[in-house]
Protein backbone atom coordinates (compact mmCIF):
# COMPACT_ATOMS: atom_id res chain seq x y z
CA UNK A 1 0.00 0.00 0.00
CA UNK A 2 1.27 3.92 -0.84
CA UNK A 3 1.36 5.92 2.42
CA UNK A 4 0.84 9.14 2.63
CA UNK A 5 2.36 11.34 4.88
CA UNK A 6 1.38 14.68 5.45
CA UNK A 7 2.78 17.62 7.36
CA UNK A 8 2.26 19.27 9.69
CA UNK A 9 -0.75 17.65 11.66
CA UNK A 10 -2.04 21.21 13.14
CA UNK A 11 -1.09 24.48 12.33
CA UNK A 12 -2.02 28.18 13.02
CA UNK A 13 -1.83 31.36 11.47
CA UNK A 14 -3.08 34.45 11.21
CA UNK A 15 -5.78 35.69 8.26
CA UNK A 16 -3.59 36.99 5.40
CA UNK A 17 -0.80 35.05 6.40
CA UNK A 18 0.42 32.25 3.51
CA UNK A 19 -0.18 29.09 4.69
CA UNK A 20 1.36 25.92 3.18
CA UNK A 21 1.02 21.93 3.98
CA UNK A 22 3.11 19.24 3.01
CA UNK A 23 2.16 15.56 1.41
CA UNK A 24 4.75 12.63 0.85
CA UNK A 25 3.59 9.41 -0.95
CA UNK A 26 5.76 6.32 -0.23
CA UNK A 27 6.26 5.59 -3.77
CA UNK A 28 6.11 7.38 -6.79
CA UNK A 29 2.54 8.45 -7.96
CA UNK A 30 3.15 10.73 -10.95
CA UNK A 31 0.43 13.53 -10.23
CA UNK A 32 -2.20 11.10 -8.89
CA UNK A 33 -3.16 13.39 -5.76
CA UNK A 34 -5.89 15.59 -4.49
CA UNK A 35 -6.23 17.69 -1.94
CA UNK A 36 -10.16 17.75 0.23
CA UNK A 37 -11.28 20.76 2.76
CA UNK A 38 -13.72 19.09 5.85
CA UNK A 39 -14.66 21.04 8.37
CA UNK A 40 -16.69 20.17 11.51
CA UNK A 41 -19.27 17.73 11.10
CA UNK A 42 -19.21 17.73 7.92
CA UNK A 43 -18.37 15.99 4.57
CA UNK A 44 -14.70 16.46 3.01
CA UNK A 45 -14.87 18.94 0.05
CA UNK A 46 -12.53 17.96 -2.58
CA UNK A 47 -10.54 21.40 -3.81
CA UNK A 48 -7.80 20.16 -6.11
CA UNK A 49 -7.07 16.90 -8.11
CA UNK A 50 -3.96 15.81 -10.51
CA UNK A 51 -2.14 17.33 -7.77
CA UNK A 52 -2.76 21.26 -9.13
CA UNK A 53 -5.97 21.48 -11.43
CA UNK A 54 -8.26 23.58 -9.08
CA UNK A 55 -11.96 21.81 -9.23
CA UNK A 56 -15.03 24.38 -10.19
CA UNK A 57 -15.93 26.66 -7.66
CA UNK A 58 -12.90 26.35 -5.38
CA UNK A 59 -11.54 30.27 -4.54
CA UNK A 60 -8.18 30.72 -6.15
CA UNK A 61 -6.09 30.98 -2.87
CA UNK A 62 -6.07 27.36 -2.58
CA UNK A 63 -3.73 26.01 -5.16
CA UNK A 64 -1.32 22.53 -5.13
CA UNK A 65 1.80 21.54 -6.40
CA UNK A 66 4.61 18.97 -7.11
CA UNK A 67 4.79 15.26 -8.64
CA UNK A 68 6.15 12.06 -8.11
CA UNK A 69 6.45 11.65 -4.11
CA UNK A 70 6.51 15.49 -2.88
CA UNK A 71 3.22 17.43 -2.70
CA UNK A 72 2.63 21.18 -1.47
CA UNK A 73 -0.72 22.42 -0.65
CA UNK A 74 -1.04 25.95 -0.68
CA UNK A 75 -3.54 29.05 0.91
CA UNK A 76 -2.28 31.86 -0.51
CA UNK A 77 -4.44 34.40 1.95
CA UNK A 78 -5.68 32.66 4.79
CA UNK A 79 -9.51 33.54 5.64
CA UNK A 80 -11.85 32.83 8.68
CA UNK A 81 -13.40 30.38 6.29
CA UNK A 82 -10.38 28.29 5.48
CA UNK A 83 -10.82 26.97 9.04
CA UNK A 84 -10.82 23.00 8.23
CA UNK A 85 -8.68 19.95 8.61
CA UNK A 86 -7.16 19.19 4.71
CA UNK A 87 -6.14 15.72 3.61
CA UNK A 88 -4.26 14.83 0.78
CA UNK A 89 -5.02 11.39 -1.26
CA UNK A 90 -3.56 9.23 -3.75
CA UNK A 91 -5.33 7.64 -6.63
CA UNK A 92 -2.25 5.82 -8.26
CA UNK A 93 -3.22 2.72 -6.77
CA UNK A 94 -5.68 0.69 -5.07
CA UNK A 95 -6.51 0.54 -2.01
CA UNK A 96 -6.87 4.67 -2.52
CA UNK A 97 -4.86 5.92 0.75
CA UNK A 98 -5.26 9.38 2.55
CA UNK A 99 -2.33 11.38 4.39
CA UNK A 100 -3.29 12.09 8.40
CA UNK A 101 -4.47 15.44 7.72
CA UNK A 102 -3.96 19.30 8.65
CA UNK A 103 -5.65 21.03 10.99
CA UNK A 104 -5.69 24.92 10.34
CA UNK A 105 -6.94 27.17 12.59
CA UNK A 106 -6.29 31.22 13.40
CA UNK A 107 -4.23 32.63 15.61
CA UNK B 1 -28.97 18.81 -7.72
CA UNK B 2 -26.03 16.22 -7.38
CA UNK B 3 -26.48 14.06 -4.35
CA UNK B 4 -25.80 11.05 -2.07
CA UNK B 5 -27.68 10.86 0.74
CA UNK B 6 -26.42 7.77 3.24
CA UNK B 7 -29.03 6.08 6.03
CA UNK B 8 -29.20 2.63 8.06
CA UNK B 9 -26.42 3.48 10.25
CA UNK B 10 -26.96 3.12 13.92
CA UNK B 11 -25.87 1.53 17.27
CA UNK B 12 -24.97 -2.20 17.17
CA UNK B 13 -23.26 -4.89 19.04
CA UNK B 14 -19.71 -6.21 18.13
CA UNK B 15 -20.38 -9.19 16.27
CA UNK B 16 -23.46 -8.26 14.86
CA UNK B 17 -24.27 -7.03 10.99
CA UNK B 18 -25.66 -3.72 9.86
CA UNK B 19 -26.32 -2.83 6.30
CA UNK B 20 -25.92 0.98 5.07
CA UNK B 21 -27.62 2.46 2.19
CA UNK B 22 -26.70 5.45 -0.19
CA UNK B 23 -29.44 6.83 -2.72
CA UNK B 24 -28.01 9.13 -5.81
CA UNK B 25 -29.77 11.61 -7.55
CA UNK B 26 -29.06 14.26 -10.02
CA UNK B 27 -26.61 12.47 -12.17
CA UNK B 28 -26.31 9.05 -13.90
CA UNK B 29 -26.06 6.83 -11.47
CA UNK B 30 -25.50 4.02 -13.11
CA UNK B 31 -22.50 5.03 -15.44
CA UNK B 32 -20.21 6.06 -11.99
CA UNK B 33 -17.77 4.52 -9.78
CA UNK B 34 -18.70 4.67 -6.30
CA UNK B 35 -16.80 4.66 -2.64
CA UNK B 36 -17.48 3.95 0.49
CA UNK B 37 -14.90 6.14 3.06
CA UNK B 38 -15.38 6.01 6.88
CA UNK B 39 -14.26 8.10 9.81
CA UNK B 40 -13.99 7.42 13.44
CA UNK B 41 -13.93 9.79 16.00
CA UNK B 42 -11.12 12.21 15.97
CA UNK B 43 -9.03 10.12 13.04
CA UNK B 44 -8.63 10.80 9.42
CA UNK B 45 -10.38 9.61 6.44
CA UNK B 46 -10.14 5.51 5.20
CA UNK B 47 -11.48 4.23 2.08
CA UNK B 48 -13.06 1.69 2.64
CA UNK B 49 -14.38 0.29 -0.89
CA UNK B 50 -15.11 1.00 -4.54
CA UNK B 51 -17.55 -1.10 -7.18
CA UNK B 52 -17.70 -0.64 -11.09
CA UNK B 53 -20.85 1.24 -12.54
CA UNK B 54 -21.62 -2.21 -13.44
CA UNK B 55 -21.54 -4.45 -9.78
CA UNK B 56 -18.86 -6.36 -11.76
CA UNK B 57 -16.21 -4.99 -10.22
CA UNK B 58 -15.19 -4.49 -6.25
CA UNK B 59 -12.21 -3.82 -4.36
CA UNK B 60 -11.52 -3.24 -0.57
CA UNK B 61 -9.55 -2.53 1.78
CA UNK B 62 -7.69 -5.25 3.63
CA UNK B 63 -9.21 -4.20 7.03
CA UNK B 64 -13.04 -4.87 5.99
CA UNK B 65 -12.29 -7.63 3.16
CA UNK B 66 -13.98 -10.76 4.19
CA UNK B 67 -16.40 -8.53 6.24
CA UNK B 68 -18.12 -5.90 4.09
CA UNK B 69 -19.58 -6.48 0.93
CA UNK B 70 -20.37 -3.56 -1.30
CA UNK B 71 -23.04 -3.75 -3.89
CA UNK B 72 -25.88 -1.96 -5.88
CA UNK B 73 -28.98 -1.60 -7.69
CA UNK B 74 -28.62 0.43 -10.74
CA UNK B 75 -32.80 0.21 -10.67
CA UNK B 76 -32.70 1.98 -7.43
CA UNK B 77 -29.76 4.67 -7.67
CA UNK B 78 -28.68 2.64 -4.93
CA UNK B 79 -25.58 1.79 -3.64
CA UNK B 80 -25.07 -0.54 -0.61
CA UNK B 81 -22.82 -1.48 2.00
CA UNK B 82 -23.53 -4.85 4.32
CA UNK B 83 -20.88 -5.10 6.93
CA UNK B 84 -21.12 -8.54 9.00
CA UNK B 85 -18.72 -9.75 11.82
CA UNK B 86 -18.78 -5.77 13.32
CA UNK B 87 -15.86 -4.58 15.42
CA UNK B 88 -15.78 -2.10 17.80
CA UNK B 89 -12.92 -0.10 15.52
CA UNK B 90 -15.46 -0.21 12.94
CA UNK B 91 -17.04 2.98 14.85
CA UNK B 92 -17.25 5.91 12.18
CA UNK B 93 -19.03 7.83 10.12
CA UNK B 94 -19.44 6.30 6.57
CA UNK B 95 -19.50 8.53 3.37
CA UNK B 96 -20.44 7.41 -0.04
CA UNK B 97 -19.08 9.56 -2.98
CA UNK B 98 -18.81 9.73 -6.38
CA UNK B 99 -15.48 8.95 -8.26
CA UNK B 100 -14.73 11.52 -10.13
CA UNK B 101 -13.13 9.84 -13.09
CA UNK B 102 -13.81 6.49 -13.45
CA UNK B 103 -14.32 4.59 -16.21
CA UNK B 104 -13.13 1.10 -17.87
CA UNK B 105 -11.00 -0.44 -21.04
CA UNK B 106 -12.13 -3.92 -21.75
CA UNK B 107 -11.75 -5.68 -18.61
CA UNK B 108 -9.38 -2.97 -16.46
CA UNK B 109 -11.12 -0.61 -14.03
CA UNK B 110 -9.60 2.46 -13.27
CA UNK B 111 -10.61 4.52 -10.33
CA UNK B 112 -9.64 8.28 -9.34
CA UNK B 113 -10.60 10.79 -6.64
CA UNK B 114 -13.83 11.91 -5.32
CA UNK B 115 -15.66 14.67 -6.33
CA UNK B 116 -19.17 14.22 -4.41
CA UNK B 117 -19.62 13.06 -1.31
CA UNK B 118 -22.85 12.66 0.54
CA UNK B 119 -23.49 13.77 4.63
CA UNK B 120 -22.37 10.36 6.02
CA UNK B 121 -24.52 7.67 8.40
CA UNK B 122 -22.80 7.12 11.44
CA UNK B 123 -21.97 3.41 13.23
CA UNK B 124 -21.47 2.46 16.82
CA UNK B 125 -20.39 -0.40 17.45
CA UNK B 126 -20.38 -1.35 21.05
CA UNK B 127 -21.95 -3.87 23.49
Amino acid sequence: DIQMTQSPSSLSASVGDRVTITCQASQDISNYLSWYQQKPGKAPKLLIYDASNLETGVPSRFSGSGSGTDFTFTISSLQPEDIATYYCQQYDNLPLTFGGGTKVEIK
Amino acid sequence: QVQLVESGGGVVQPGRSLRLSCGASGFTFNTCGIHWVRQAPGKGLEWVAVISHDGRNKNYADSVKGRFTISRDNSKNTLYLQMNSLRPEDTAVYYCARDARYYTSGWNYHYYYMDVWGKGTTVTVSS
